[in-house]
């Protein structure tokens, strides 16, 4: 699986837009993108996943460059309970379902 | 309501005890997993099963043991032979066709004195 690149960490003021950038050059054309969340003390949380196009659900909105070597998850509306290390992820969708967790970004929602 | 149960959430346990983990889904997902935390890291995979009565092992699977008799269930057992078993212990499920997502349970945290 292709290794992630993401900024260690990153503020956002309440309201406003959180962009999370990913770095992965590396990624294969059959490799997904996939963004977790995890609160502090908490399960990792699933928030969305892509191949290539742009992807959109209920929590947040995921950009992939046309090279698909980088993405940016975008939270449209952050507030403070989205406080939490973001982690990118690419592997294949195979059948091991093996998950490789970096140290992600951690994002602090300010007031 | 469906999701993963892990129990105890926090569990003590002198050196030298092996202890088990409980972890049961209810969303009928063929695969299971176990990870481990340590402070300010990333997660690492331990064992893995993708049907019941057969399990792998992951990355860091020395010192531990798992069983998958059941689909709702996959225990972990932390061994004496863990030499730091001190962490978090997350266990997440997950389908095993297409494009499927983990869904993880609130973890267990284990202190071993």
């Amino acid at each position: 699986d292709a290794k992630t690149t993401q900024p260690p960490s990153m503020d956002c003021a309440e309201g406003r837009a959180a962009n999370l950038p990913c770095n992965h050059s590396t990624i294969s054309g059959n490799e997904y993108v996939y963004w977790y969340r995890q609160i502090h003390s908490q399960g990792p949380q699933y928030i969305i996943h892509g191949l290539k196009n742009n992807e959109t659900n209920e929590m947040a909105s995921l950009i992939i460059t046309e090279d698909r070597k980088s993405s940016t998850l975008i939270l449209p509306h952050a507030t403070l309970r989205d406080t939490a290390v973001y982690y990118c992820i690419v592997r294949v969708a195979s059948n091991t379902g093996k998950l490789i967790f970096g140290q992600g970004t951690t994002l602090q929602v300010k007031p | 309501d469906g999701g993963i149960t892990q129990s105890p959430k926090y569990l003590f346990r002198k050196e030298g005890q092996n202890v088990t983990l409980s972890c049961e889904q209810n969303l009928n997902h063929d695969a299971m997993y176990w990870y481990r935390q340590d402070p300010g890291q990333g997660l690492r995979l331990i064992y893995y099963s993708q049907i019941v009565n057969d399990f792998q092992k992951g990355d860091i699977a020395e010192g531990y043991s798992v069983s998958r008799e059941k689909k709702e269930s996959f225990p972990l057992t932390v061994t004496s032979a863990q030499k730091n078993p001190t962490a978090f212990y997350l266990c997440a499920s997950s389908r095993t066709d297409g494009v499927y997502e983990q869904y993880f349970g609130p973890g267990t945290r284990l202190t071993v004195t």
